[in-house]
Formats: structure tokens, C-alpha cells, sequence
């Protein structure tokens, strides 16, 4: 079983939706975590970042862990075309050895907004 | 600030070789990730240097290996390359200060193709 587990999709929804995407998790351990937006063949791009459980908010993004159940997820408001991208969830266990700086990813979401 | 940078962006080699990419992270951070990016696996962790140390390495074979400059600047190396290591390798560079060791920045990756 993978520590991190994503549905892959692919998710198509149409301009102005909703989107909700989530990642669950096996490691209590992990503390730090990350969803990344990945365009086709570039990098990916840090969207958000949360330390322990809680909400966060950016724009038209929010982010939620809930470490009792070892889930979180990304809302996106008002959904773009330039949304469609592949959404990566990724998670951090800082206690040092042989978690310096390795994050694990979950498989990736890849979303398409169509107009 | 510049954002993290990889060189070359794209590589063919043929089985057998070897290869070195370069990475150099956002001005100001000391911690350099690498991950590989294939589609059947997703990303995965190859190695972290911090301050020219390798802290943490994953489970990749001895083939792979890793440096990292006074400058943070950072290489990886792949001798005898296999069919197998065509791949998009991914740098990501961190500060890491406290509460924030989970944010990493990546570049735009080097796509490796091996023949």
C-alpha cells in the first residue's frame, strides 16, 4: 500500500465549478503538507502549504487536513481553463534522518476545466 | 528571485552512459532535493544535501549518486544508464528554516531519454 494515495482522475468539469480534490495518508507521522499544480511538461509549482491540521485559504484556493482521519483536500473556486493542470498533494515528516527533505507525493490528479 | 534552475532541459543517451545534470537552487537556500518523475511511478525521492552533506537518500541503486557545492549549487549522476531511467529529474531547493522545512521549489526539470 502507498503511504500516500491520490485518485488520479481524470476530473473534467466546466468553467466556474467547484473542484474538490483529495489525498489520504498512512503516516501519522507526516506533518507539513503541500499541494502542487504540475503543467504539461514543467515543474511543479507550489499552490499551498499547511503545518498540522486546519484550514487554509488563498484566493480561490483552500486547503484542508484533517490529521484524525489522515485526509486533506484542495478546494478551487471558480474554476478556470488555466486550471487544467495535474494536482499533486505531497507530505513531509519532519523528524529528521531519513525524512530530510523528502517529500512523498501522492499519483497526481489531472484536471481539465473546459470552457 | 530567480526561481530554481536545471541544466540541460532535455538529454538523449544511450544505455550504457553516464550523465550528469546541474542544479542551482533559489538564491539564499542550502537544501537541494532530487526526485524522479516517471508516469508509472510517479515521483520519487532520490536524495537530499544540505550544506554539501547528502542527509537522506531513497531507495534508488548505487547508479545514482549526488554532490552538492559550497554555492548550494547541486549535481546528480547516473552511470551506466538502463532503459529504465528515462525519466523527468526534478531539483527542488528549500531554505529550510523552522516551519517551513516542507517548502520546496522546483525547477522545471531535465527529461532524460535513454536509447
Amino acid at each position: 500500500q502507498k503511504e500516500v494515495e491520490q485518485d488520479p482522475g481524470p476530473l473534467s468539469v466546466p468553467e466556474g465549478a467547484i473542484v474538490s480534490l483529495n489525498c489520504t495518508y498512512s503516516n501519522s507521522a507526516f506533518q507539513y503538507f503541500m499541494w502542487y499544480r504540475q503543467y504539461s511538461r514543467k515543474g511543479p509549482e507550489l499552490l499551498m502549504y499547511t503545518y498540522s491540521s486546519g484550514n487554509k485559504e488563498d484566493g480561490r484556493f483552500t486547503a484542508q487536513v484533517d490529521k484524525s482521519s489522515k485526509y486533506i483536500s484542495l478546494f478551487i473556486r471558480d474554476s478556470q481553463p488555466s486550471d487544467s493542470a495535474t494536482y499533486l498533494c505531497a507530505m513531509l515528516n519532519n523528524a529528521g534522518g531519513t525524512s530530510y527533505g523528502k517529500l512523498t507525493f501522492g499519483q497526481g490528479t489531472i484536471l481539465t476545466v473546459h470552457p | 528571485k530567480a526561481g530554481v534552475t536545471q541544466t540541460p532541459r532535455y538529454l538523449i543517451k544511450t544505455r550504457g552512459q553516464q550523465v550528469t545534470l546541474s542544479c542551482s537552487p533559489i538564491s539564499g537556500h542550502r537544501s537541494v532535493s532530487w526526485y524522479q518523475q516517471t508516469p508509472g511511478q510517479g515521483l520519487q525521492f532520490l536524495f537530499e544535501y544540505f550544506s554539501e552533506t547528502q542527509r537522506n537518500k531513497g531507495n534508488f541503486p548505487g547508479r545514482f549518486s549526488g554532490r552538492q557545492f559550497s554555492n548550494s549549487r547541486s549535481e546528480m549522476n547516473v552511470s551506466t544508464l538502463e532503459l529504465g531511467d528515462s525519466a523527468l529529474y526534478l531539483c527542488a531547493s528549500s531554505l529550510p528554516t523552522s516551519g517551513r522545512e516542507g517548502e520546496q521549489f522546483f525547477g522545471p526539470g531535465t527529461r532524460l531519454t535513454v536509447l
